[in-house]
């Protein structure tokens, strides 16, 4: 089954501190990957993607992610975390013939002085 | 930067009343989307919706849902008779090309509570 696993529901580090978020998916297809990240209150904002090619994607305000397929893994990096970073932040896998995004549970960032 | 716009924020409804929820997509965007969000839990697809037709749908898109483009800048979710099971954040996309590789462009959601 397709699925979206974020094993961490809340992690908190401390500003200026680097970050790395967790996500594993299930897909018996070529995966296209996405993150998101949705501040209180409003809608998912698109972080970055991964299709094909470098396996090491950039994306949005310093973030980055890294697809490794033999772990089924698609990480979330950032090496110095702001205060304003903190959100709740879905992994997701793009599914059907239309795209309908398979989510994560998402995991909530806290940042700390 | 163009963007996905809902309304309203928040919406009280009495369990059995009809309710519809309202979303521009972005003007040049083709392909339109419902999701749903219970509180503590993942953010699940409801249907998606392109040439005036569902695409596909979930199993949460049940009878009690319909999907409507009325003119050429709205698109609504129709819950025909509310149950308390159905208050949620819903919210909607849209992206310019269907396909699993497309991004999807969110609105800030409409909280649905059932009373």
């Amino acid at each position: 089954a397709q699925s979206v696993t974020q094993p961490d529901i809340h992690i908190t580090v401390s500003e200026g501190a680097s970050l790395e978020l967790r996500c594993n998916y299930s897909y018996g297809a070529t995966p296209y990957l996405f993150w998101y990240v949705q501040s209180p209150g409003q809608g998912l904002q698109l972080l970055l993607k991964y299709f094909s090619g470098d396996t090491l994607v950039q994306g949005i305000k310093g973030f980055e992610a890294e697809f490794k397929r033999s772990q089924s893994s698609f990480n979330l990096r950032k090496p110095s975390v702001h205060w304003s970073d903190a959100a709740e932040y879905f992994c997701a896998v793009g599914g059907g013939s239309q795209g309908n995004l398979i989510f994560g549970k998402g995991t909530k960032l806290s940042v700390k002085p | 930067e163009p963007e996905v716009t809902q309304t309203p924020s928040h919406q009280v409804t009495q369990m059995g009343q009809e309710v519809i929820l309202r979303c521009v997509p972005i003007s040049n965007h083709l392909y339109f989307y419902w999701y749903r969000q219970i509180l503590g839990q993942k953010v699940e697809f409801l249907v998606s919706f392109y040439n005036n037709e569902i695409s596909e749908k979930s199993e949460i898109f049940d009878d009690q849902f319909s999907v409507e483009r009325p003119d050429g800048s709205n698109f609504t979710l129709k819950i025909r008779s509310t149950k308390l099971e159905d208050s949620a954040m819903y919210f909607c996309a849209s992206s310019d090309q269907g396909g699993r590789d497309q991004p999807q462009h969110f609105g800030d959601g409409t909280r649905l509570s059932i009373l």
